[in-house]
Formats: structure tokens, sequence, C-alpha cells
């Protein structure tokens, strides 16, 4: 069955450093696979997103994602977090054969300290 | 810059009663979508609609949901007998086309559904 799983629950990172989350899926063929974010009171914004071609996506606010199909991972990453990029990040997949259903991973909350 | 609209943010309900959430999608998008998120659970897709009609479905959205297009821009989920379970933050989301083109799914803010 598809699943994707995000490892880390919580993670606390000091402004300035660098941040990578972590996210790895199960699936028969090459997903679809997308980056959200949440603040507090808001909706899922699409940080990127990776459907073929180059591995190494960019997307907004300075971060970018590096799929990996030897792995089935597409990990998250950001070289110098900003305190406003505490929120929840959520890694999802979609599938060739869907109207456009999403798998959602169950979420990295993300804490940024001075 | 548009953005996909939820009303209420916030509902209180006693169990058994029905429930009607609305959306406002954006106005040129043509798919859309309902997803819940049960507090310290995963998002999960619930049902996408398209060219009026259910297009695909989860196993969650039994004969107790419905959703439906009334006008042109309203987007509403239907929930007949509410059950504590359902209790959950849901979202409604639209996109111009499909994933699989590479259409984004743009989600609103979210109607949080307490059942008690």
């Amino acid at each position: 069955a598809q699943s994707v799983t995000q490892p880390d629950i919580h993670i606390t990172v000091s402004e300035g450093a660098s941040l990578e989350l972590r996210c790895n899926y199960s699936y028969g063929a090459t997903p679809y696979l997308f980056w959200y974010v949440q603040s507090p009171g808001q909706g899922l914004q699409l940080l990127l997103k990776y459907f073929s071609g180059d591995t190494l996506v960019q997307g907004i606010k300075g971060f970018e994602a590096e799929f990996k199909r030897s792995q089935s991972s597409f990990n998250l990453r950001k070289p110098s977090v900003h305190w406003s990029d505490a929120a929840e990040y959520f890694c999802a997949v979609g599938r060739t054969d869907s109207w456009g259903k999403l798998q959602f991973g169950a979420g990295t909350q993300v804490v940024v300290t001075p | 810059e548009p953005e996909v609209t939820q009303t209420p943010s916030h509902q209180v309900t006693q169990m058994g009663q029905e429930v009607i959430l609305r959306c406002v999608p954006i106005s040129n998008h043509l798919y859309f979508y309902w997803y819940r998120q049960i507090l310290g659970q995963k998002v999960e897709f619930l049902v996408s609609f398209y060219n009026n009609e259910i297009s695909e479905k989860s196993e969650i959205f039994d004969d107790q949901f419905s959703v439906e297009r009334p006008d042109g821009s309203n987007f509403t989920l239907k929930i007949r007998s509410t059950k504590l379970e359902d209790s959950a933050m849901y979202f409604c989301a639209s996109s111009t086309g499909l994933a699989v083109i590479g259409s984004e799914q743009f989600f609103g803010p979210g109607t949080r559904l307490t059942v008690l």
C-alpha cells in the first residue's frame, strides 16, 4: 500500500542554521511529490513539487528538495532558517492514476530558536 | 492574490446533527477537494469533485457525507448525522487541473468541527 513517512515529528533549529526535513514514500511507480507548509491559523501552502526531470527542485521561501529514487526519499532543505520558518511541514504524494488525491505524511513541526 | 476561503472557521455541533461546511474555491478552478485532519493525525483525503460529480472518494467518505456545488462559487461538504469521531479540521482545496499534469492544489484555512 502507498505510504508517506516523515520520521521527525518535531525539530528545533537555531535561526541561521540549516534545516533538513525527511520524507520517505512507498509507491510502486514514480509518484508526484509535494512539500506543503502550514503556519498557525493558515491553510496549507505549496512550497515545491516534483513531477519529473531534474531531481533537485527549487521552491518558494528559499527551500529546495531532492528526489532520490534509490532511497525513496524527497527531503526538504533550507540553508539558513528564519524565525518565520517556524511552522508545520507536510510531505505529500500524488498518484498518476488518481483524480488528484494527495496522501500526506504526519507532518514535522519546526521550532526556530533565536 | 486569489485564495480559497472557508466558513465558518469553527463549528460546534451536537452529535447526530447535520452540518454544512462551506468553501469558496478560486474562481477559475475546475477541481475541488475536501480533506480532513483529526487532531494529532495525518491530513486525509475525503473526496474530489469535477464537472458536478464526485470523481474519487476515500473509505472515510461514506453515506453520511455528501458534497455539492450549489452555484457557481460555493462548494459544500455536508455531514448528515455527526459523530464524535467527525471532530477534525476540514480543509477545502481547488486546482485548475489534476496533479498528474502539474496542477497545484490550493488549500483554504480550514474549518474546525467539534462534535459534542
